[in-house]
């Protein structure tokens, strides 16, 4: 059964404007790690953000925050002030203890000039 | 970008080839994962080093074979692999295995299999 789900297979913005990518998973786990990651087109993988389960303060890292809504198993990505170079898959991202990292299956985000 | 290293970056080979994929880490790191990347579809962990000692193995076929010399080291050697399997290979490492660890990504390799 899928783990984590990205309902929104693309998005688009507009440059310097907002846009939420969602994310949702599904556990019975209390403590547990939650990551954002972004693949630019032929260019690695990096971690964009991370939430830890037990902390109730969003993540925040400049211009990118979360929406962690435990209750609702939800883990939604807000990049504001959008930029040329924000075009990129986003994936999100989900594990608990030390067993393996679980991936959606990505959402691809343009944006316009 | 350049904390982890995968050669080559494009790869095609036939049903009955043998290659071998090589992963390389220049961050101290102590753990090392193998993951494939198909289209549409969510990355799959394929095996996981940690200490150079293989710690999981996610049900992979026979024909992906891992090796971990040392802990800057990994390597995926293919043989007799089937179309199904083309698809983009990542290597990841992190400080250590466990759940707070994040995970660096090396560029990947994209492999055809004809």
């Amino acid at each position: 059964a899928q783990t984590v789900t990205q309902s929104q297979p693309e998005m688009s913005v507009q440059e310097a404007e907002t846009v939420t990518l969602s994310c949702t998973y599904d556990t019975s786990e209390s403590d547990y790690y939650l990551f954002w990651y972004k693949q630019p087109p032929s260019r690695q993988m990096i971690l964009v953000i991370r939430q830890e389960a037990y902390k109730q303060q969003n993540a925040t890292e400049n211009r990118f925050s979360v929406n962690f809504q435990k209750a609702a198993k939800s883990f939604s990505l807000k990049i504001s002030d959008s930029q040329l170079g924000d075009a990129a898959m986003y994936f999100c991202a989900y594990r608990r203890n030390n067993n393996d990292m679980r991936f959606g299956a990505g959402t691809r985000l343009t944006v316009k000039p | 970008e350049t904390g982890v290293t995968q050669t080559p970056r494009h790869l095609v080979m036939g049903m009955t080839n043998k290659k071998s994929l090589k992963c390389e880490q220049h961050l101290g790191h102590n753990a090392m994962y193998w993951y494939k990347q198909s289209a549409k579809k969510p990355l799959e962990l394929m095996f996981v080093y940690s200490l150079e000692e293989r710690v999981e193995n996610n049900s992979v076929p026979s024909r992906f074979s891992p090796e971990c010399p040392n802990s800057s080291h990994l390597f995926l050697h293919l043989h007799t692999l089937q179309p199904e399997d083309s698809a983009l290979y990542l290597c990841a490492s992190s400080l250590g295995r466990g759940y707070q660890e994040t995970q660096y990504f090396g560029p990947g390799t994209r492999l055809l299999v004809l």
